[in-house]
């Protein structure tokens, strides 16, 4: 069975400029939740999605929004990119929502700004 | 305060060595507890969970300690390809999975 995906592996943007992320999760899985990862420090969590409503969301701007589609793929949205933003952005799915169900990573995007 | 702190090491041991990571929690109302490895320019992926009577997966040991708030991995007998960093993972219940920023152990020959 295909792992969680994402896409692209890699992005270089520019400062003020929008980003798209993608997401596919476990076959069968209906939670998908984001993170940033800065080098050399462990996973933030941005959003939670389970069958398309958001239950959770943690400390991060407006800027930053996400979605969940019919088939559990979902996106996530960074507009006017800050360098700050630079960082790695891993996608996790689940079986559920709840905090104690397993959540499988996928490999990330490394996100650039310059 | 960190909500989730951890040694932040680097731990260099030789093979065959055992090795504890501490990590502390703030909330006192997170509910899971996990330990995930994350080898470098790769995901995080799951160690094990961490019950509170304590559990064991081969060389492996996890504890937790509610009224302490506090959550400890051993690893035994330590082999080259443990070499990785560990993430003290914590859940509360609304689904707010906080990481520790990591500790990273590298196993010599």
């Amino acid at each position: 069975d295909a792992g969680v995906t994402q896409s692209p592996t890699h992005l270089i943007k520019t400062r003020g400029q929008q980003v798209t992320l993608r997401c596919s999760p476990i076959s069968g899985h209906k939670s998908v939740s984001w993170y940033q990862q800065v080098l050399g420090q462990g996973p933030q969590f941005i959003f939670q999605y389970y069958e398309k409503e958001e239950r959770g969301r943690g400390n991060f701007p407006d800027r930053f929004s996400a979605r969940q589609f019919p088939n559990y793929s979902s996106e996530l949205n960074v507009n006017a990119l800050l360098l700050g933003d630079s960082a790695l952005y891993l996608c996790a799915s689940s079986l559920g929502p709840h905090s104690s169900k397993t959540q499988y990573f996928g490999p990330g995007t490394r996100l650039l700004v310059l | 305060r960190k909500e989730v702190e951890q040694d932040p090491g680097p731990f260099n041991v030789p093979e065959g060595a055992t090795v504890a990571f501490n990590c502390t929690y703030s909330n006192s109302a997170s509910q899971s507890f996990f330990w995930y490895r994350q080898d470098c320019r790769k995901e995080p992926k799951l160690l094990m969970s961490v019950y509170s009577s304590g559990n064991e997966d081969g060389r492996f040991t996890a504890q937790l300690n509610r009224a302490s708030q506090y959550i400890s991995l051993l690893i035994r007998d330590s082999k080259l390809s443990d070499s990785a960093t560990y993430l003290c993972v914590v859940n509360t219940n609304n689904n707010d999975m906080r990481f520790g920023a990591g500790t990273r152990l590298t196993v010599k020959p």
